[in-house]
């Protein structure tokens, strides 16, 4: 069965600065999908950005982006310019490309303050 | 159109009640899901609808869990005879058809079981 982990509970960064995410996965196929979703306070889950592991680009999406490392099994977010809108729990989450396995897989989230 | 919109909110039930959770999808979204989420975890799967075909049971924690799409699209997750293990937020998504569409997730029910 596939795992996520997510080893920072919490993070924080100020305003307008930088700040990654780590997300690390275990997993025997070749062929997946990696999400980064936000949970803000309110609990509606929003999707960040999502990357498909047949692809070597690391997907961008604006002050978003990830550093896919395939071999590694590693799948770090980046935000960059750092907003206090982006404060919120964040999690990693798995999802497999076989036919029959839709659902996602996901990390315990780390909760990131942005501070002011 | 709209998202994926869930009722109630908040539940609140005493333990042994039976509660009824429903989901409304997005609009012409064929497949349907729901996750569990206890305090301070990432969600977890419970099970997965096509249309009205239950697909995947395989979350679904004991057989006082039950859900059903029967026209294939509003849901209903039920569980009986509540226990206060069940106090989770239960979040619903839903995507347009495959493997490959993203999932949308509705804002969920925190149910507490006294």
């Amino acid at each position: 069965a596939q795992t996520v982990t997510q080893s920072q509970p919490e993070m924080s960064v100020q305003e307008a600065e930088t700040v990654t995410l780590s997300c690390t996965y275990d997993t025997s196929e070749s062929d997946y999908y990696l999400f980064w979703y936000k949970q803000p306070p309110s609990r509606q889950m929003i999707l960040v950005i999502r990357q498909e592991a047949y692809k070597q680009q690391n997907a961008t999406e604006n002050r978003f982006s990830v550093n896919f490392q395939k071999a590694a099994k590693s799948f770090s977010l980046k935000i960059s310019d750092s907003q206090l809108g982006d404060a919120a729990m964040y999690f990693c989450a798995y999802r497999s490309a076989q036919g029959g396995s839709e659902k996602l897989v996901f990390g315990k989230g780390t909760k990131l303050t942005v501070n002011p | 159109g709209a998202g994926v919109s869930q009722s109630p909110r908040y539940k609140v039930a005493k333990r042994g009640q039976d509660v009824a959770l429903r989901c409304d999808p997005i609009s012409g979204h064929v497949s349907l899901f729901w996750y569990q989420q206890a305090l301070g975890q990432g969600p977890e799967f419970l099970t997965y609808f096509q249309n009205e075909a239950q697909l995947d049971k395989s979350g679904l924690p004991s057989d006082r869990f039950f859900a059903e799409r029967p026209e294939g699209s509003v849901s209903t997750l039920k569980i009986q005879r509540t226990q206060q293990e069940d106090s989770a937020v239960y979040l619903c998504a839903s995507s347009l058809w495959t493997n490959t569409d993203t999932q949308y997730f509705g804002p969920g029910t925190r149910l507490t079981v006294l």
